[in-house]
């Protein structure tokens, strides 16, 4: 089974600081993707990739940067901490280079709270 | 139109009932679909692709309407365990996937 491991279950962090969410993949899947999950809203797509150094914004890129200097590890950085991106972050990857046709798997996500 | 749309439910069902959620999307190019299974605090695991002709799973059943861009999810005989959001999802562009806002169930004894 293909295994999407995001490094913190729960995270909280002050207002301000830099924030780093890591996510590894261990299928060699070329695609990797963030989304926020907030009451009301659903998923969001923040960010994706689709290979090692490529990014692509999503819907709500704002306030967000990635990185992928490897193909199993995709990572979100908030730049600059702020209370409304409190959320659960999850992290999803999946393979091919075309329709998602396994769909996307998850990793467990992780809790952000700001304050 | 949204790009998913979903009733946000709950359903309330006693166990060994038949339940459906339906959901439509608004890209007539969409391709791919999926329900999704999200327990609560937990994240979304696939439960079953769907396809044009429609496929079985067990107690689970998905269909899709093409002309009608609706999908459908029907559970047969509840357990307890099926207590979950249900998430619709189809694909955007070439590899992205939207997701639904999900359909609580509830089972209850």
């Amino acid at each position: 089974d293909v295994k999407v491991t995001q490094s913190s279950r729960y995270l909280v962090k002050r207002t301000g600081e830099k924030v780093f969410l890591e996510c590894v993949q261990d299928m060699d899947h070329e695609n990797m993707f963030w989304y926020r999950q907030d009451p009301g809203l659903g998923l969001r797509l923040i960010y994706f990739s689709y290979d090692v150094k490529m990014k692509e914004k999503g819907d709500i890129p704002e306030g967000y940067s990635v990185s992928r200097e490897k193909k199993e590890r995709f990572s979100l950085i908030l730049e600059s901490a702020s209370t409304n991106q409190t959320s659960m972050y999850l992290c999803a990857s999946s393979a091919g280079d075309g329709l998602p046709i396994y769909g996307y798997t998850f990793g467990s996500g992780t809790r952000l709270t700001v304050v | 139109r949204k790009e998913v749309e979903q009733d946000p439910g709950p359903f309330n069902v006693p166990e060994g009932a038949t339940v459906a959620f339906n959901c439509t999307y608004s890209n007539s190019a969409s391709q791919s679909f999926f329900w999704y299974r999200q327990d609560c605090r937990k994240e979304p695991k696939l439960l079953m692709s769907v396809y044009s002709s429609g496929n079985e799973d067990g107690r689970f059943t998905a269909q899709l309407n093409r002309a009608s861009q609706y999908i459908s999810l029907l559970i047969r005989d509840s357990k307890l365990s099926d207590s979950a959001t249900y998430l619709c999802v189809v694909n955007r562009g070439y590899s992205t996937l939207t997701f639904g806002k999900g359909t609580m169930l509830l089972v209850s004894p």
